[in-house]
């Protein structure tokens, strides 16, 4: 049974290019959970989404940044003109939606703005 | 709003010491707790959770944790420290409802002394 599966594991993009990161969650899983972590700043929710919906997007910025879902393939984080201050690195993780359960997290994708 | 606090963002241990790391809790409803460990330039992986069953929570590697309502804590221990310990520990705490999100905490770096 495959964990959960992100890549590309490292990023490298131009200031102003755009960045799509993909998450495919564990078999059976229909909850995804996007989240960012800064050095020294443990790691920040982004948006939760189940497949089409997005439920949770409370700490995603306003602008440039977007996420999705779709009913077959990855869930996709995608950050427009990136900008130096986005790099980071960008966990996923996936649960089966019950309340007592933990979510399984991917290695994550490394993003590098250059 | 549910949140958690871990003190001590850095911890020294030497091999063979006991290991102590803190994380309160703030919720105003029985919360769901979960400590997870992070090696370098890898994903989190879940040492052990709490989901209102017993108190003390034995995790991997020897971990355990206690919930103690009282002192809305959930310190996670080990006995005996070994050098393959050493990693960065997050503490985090379910929030219910429609987002039904991990809130963590900035975390613990563990480091292990020979």
């Amino acid at each position: 049974n495959a964990g959960v599966m992100q890549n590309p594991r490292h990023l490298v993009r131009r200031r102003g290019q755009e960045a799509r990161l993909r998450c495919s969650p564990m078999k059976g899983h229909s909850h995804v959970y996007w989240y960012r972590q800064l050095p020294e700043e443990g790691l920040k929710f982004m948006v939760y989404l189940q497949k089409e919906n997005i439920i949770d997007e409370s700490g995603m910025p306003k602008e440039r940044f977007s996420a999705e879902f779709p009913k077959e393939g990855p869930s996709i984080l995608r950050i427009q003109q990136v900008v130096r201050g986005d790099s980071a690195a960008y966990f996923c993780a996936s649960s089966s939606g019950q309340m007592n359960t933990e979510a399984f997290f991917g290695q994550g994708t490394r993003l590098t703005v250059v | 709003a549910q949140s958690v606090t871990q003190l001590g963002s850095h911890v020294s241990v030497s091999e063979g010491a006991l290991v102590l790391l803190r994380c309160n809790y703030s919720s105003s409803v029985p919360p769901y707790l979960f400590w997870y460990v992070q090696y370098p330039n890898q994903g989190l992986q879940l040492l052990l959770k709490y989901t209102s069953a017993a108190t003390l929570v034995k995790g991997i590697n020897g971990f355990e944790a206690e919930f103690k309502k009282s002192e809305t804590s959930f310190h996670l221990t080990k006995p005996s420290a070994h050098m393959s310990d050493a990693a960065e520990y997050f503490c985090a705490v379910r929030r219910g409802g429609a987002t039904n999100k991990l809130i963590f905490g900035t975390g613990t770096l563990l480091a292990v002394q020979p």
